[in-house]
């Protein structure tokens, strides 16, 4: 079945790049997403690729997608202790394209 | 705007009792979803429904119903709690395939469950 892997724990230093990585199993995913979750809150949508890009640039956050390796990586510029969270990589494999298939999540610390 | 409005925040059964989770959106979403939330395994995909009274089961069904009486509102049955159903639970909401172009889902803010 699908399969999302990503590292559990990242700790950075402020001021430093983030980058997360995650790798997939679905070919036919239409979109692959990222999600950002704080302490005690739901998931909210960060950013996506449509699967036809390479690189999506939005702000501090870039996003690269290998679709041959099916490896997707964030990466946050100038990291802020306000990104500390957990953040999810997502896929959305079923021909509905509307149930997602999260990765396990990856915790981003940033020390000062 | 509320959004997605999950409730209660916190609750603590017995095993063996029964509860509803509640979840309402006010953003006319056709598509609507459960998730539980369990550490090192990501969201997995509880039941969801493509609209008013229509369900499926997703990844990890057993233990759980769903009824989709109204476009705004979908609760979560527990039927007989177990202690392997703690865990901290989303509903999330979207924009039904063909509605528009990508499917961003919208979380609440979760329903922390201890079953003991």
């Amino acid at each position: 079945g699908e399969d999302v892997e990503q590292s559990l724990f990242l700790s950075v230093r402020e001021g430093d790049s983030s980058v997360i990585n995650c790798t997939y199993t679905d070919s036919s995913s239409t979109y692959l997403y990222w999600y950002k979750q704080e302490p005690g809150a739901g998931l909210q949508l960060l950013t996506y690729i449509f699967s036809n890009m390479d690189m999506k640039q939005d702000q501090r956050l870039t996003v690269l997608l290998n679709k041959k390796d099916k490896h997707l990586s964030l990466r946050i510029a100038d990291t802020q202790t306000g990104d500390s969270a957990i953040y999810f990589c997502a896929e959305t494999p079923d021909n509905y394209g509307q149930n997602f298939v999260f990765g396990p999540g990856t915790r981003l610390s940033v020390l000062p | 705007n509320a959004g997605v409005t999950q409730t209660p925040k916190f609750q603590v059964l017995k095993t063996g009792q029964s509860m509803t989770l509640q979840c309402a959106q006010d953003m006319n979403h056709e598509y609507m979803s459960w998730y539980r939330q369990d550490p090192g395994m990501g969201l997995r995909l509880i039941h969801y429904s493509v609209g008013a009274g229509i369900t499926d089961q997703g990844e990890v069904p057993n233990g759980y119903n769903v009824s989709r009486s109204t476009t705004e509102d979908f609760p979560l049955r527990l039927l007989s709690a177990a202690p392997s159903q703690t865990s901290v639970y989303f509903c999330a909401s979207s924009y039904a395939w063909g509605q528009a172009e990508r499917a961003e889902a919208f979380f609440g803010q979760g329903t922390r469950l201890t079953v003991v």
